[in-house]
């Protein structure tokens, strides 16, 4: 079935440095999502991506949707300390379901 | 817009019971949901999917009568963990989806624990 790589698994990083961070698969998906999720929390969509290609902001938040529809990218610019979660992506497919990826751990130093 | 709330947030129950969490989507009509399970440090791990009016499909590996889901309207699903154990204990979490919306939205979670 469809799985999906997250990397790094975690980073640690200064306040004020960019995050980029990303999502891979074998397979193709038609639509990505990008979830922040804080401890004891639900995930939060922070942005979607419909078509390959694509480039869209929320914010200091960035992500595109891979041309060859089997990844997608997101980057946070100079980080801040409530950045601090586990990123998951999600992809997919079929037009009902989505996987998640086992998401991306981000810490920010002071 | 895109609110999902979950109650309890928390639960703590004697082995043996049963437990309902409620999923409610507040502004839109939840013509799916879907029933997370999460281990600390861990990625979602999809239990079922529901339609409202069907019965739910269970993911390979999830017991359809230990994890008991109904989804009766287009705002509400609940999920009953039948004869909990502590082995159940876990991080349960839903989400909500509108017919030809591409985004599912999550609430915000339940914490059981099973004593």
């Amino acid at each position: 079935g469809q799985q999906l790589n997250q990397s790094p698994q975690s980073m640690f990083i200064q306040e004020g440095e960019d995050v980029s961070m990303n999502c891979t698969s074998s397979s193709i998906f038609n639509t990505w999502l990008w979830y922040k999720q804080d401890p004891g929390e639900g995930p939060v969509l922070l942005i979607a991506l419909y078509k390959a290609g694509e480039l869209t902001s929320n914010g200091r938040l960035t992500a595109q949707f891979g041309i060859t529809r089997k990844d997608s990218f997101l980057n946070i610019s100079a980080s801040i300390p409530s950045d601090v979660g586990i990123y998951f992506c999600a992809g997919q497919w079929d037009g009902q379901n989505f996987v998640f990826g086992p998401g991306t751990r981000l810490s920010v130093l002071p | 817009g895109a609110v999902v709330s979950q109650h309890p947030s928390r639960v703590i129950c004697k082995s043996g019971t049963s437990v309902k969490i409620e999923c409610r989507s507040l502004d839109f009509q939840a013509t799916t949901m879907f029933w997370y399970r999460q281990f600390p440090k861990k990625s979602l791990m999809l239990m079922a999917t529901s339609n409202e009016g069907s019965k739910a499909t269970y993911e390979q590996g999830v017991e359809k009568d230990k994890f008991l889901i109904n989804h009766a309207s287009l705002t509400l699903s609940t999920l009953t963990v039948t004869s909990a154990h502590p082995e159940d204990s876990s991080f349960y979490i839903c989400s909500a989806r509108e017919r030809s919306v591409r985004e599912q939205f999550f609430g915000p979670g339940t914490r059981l624990t099973v004593l």
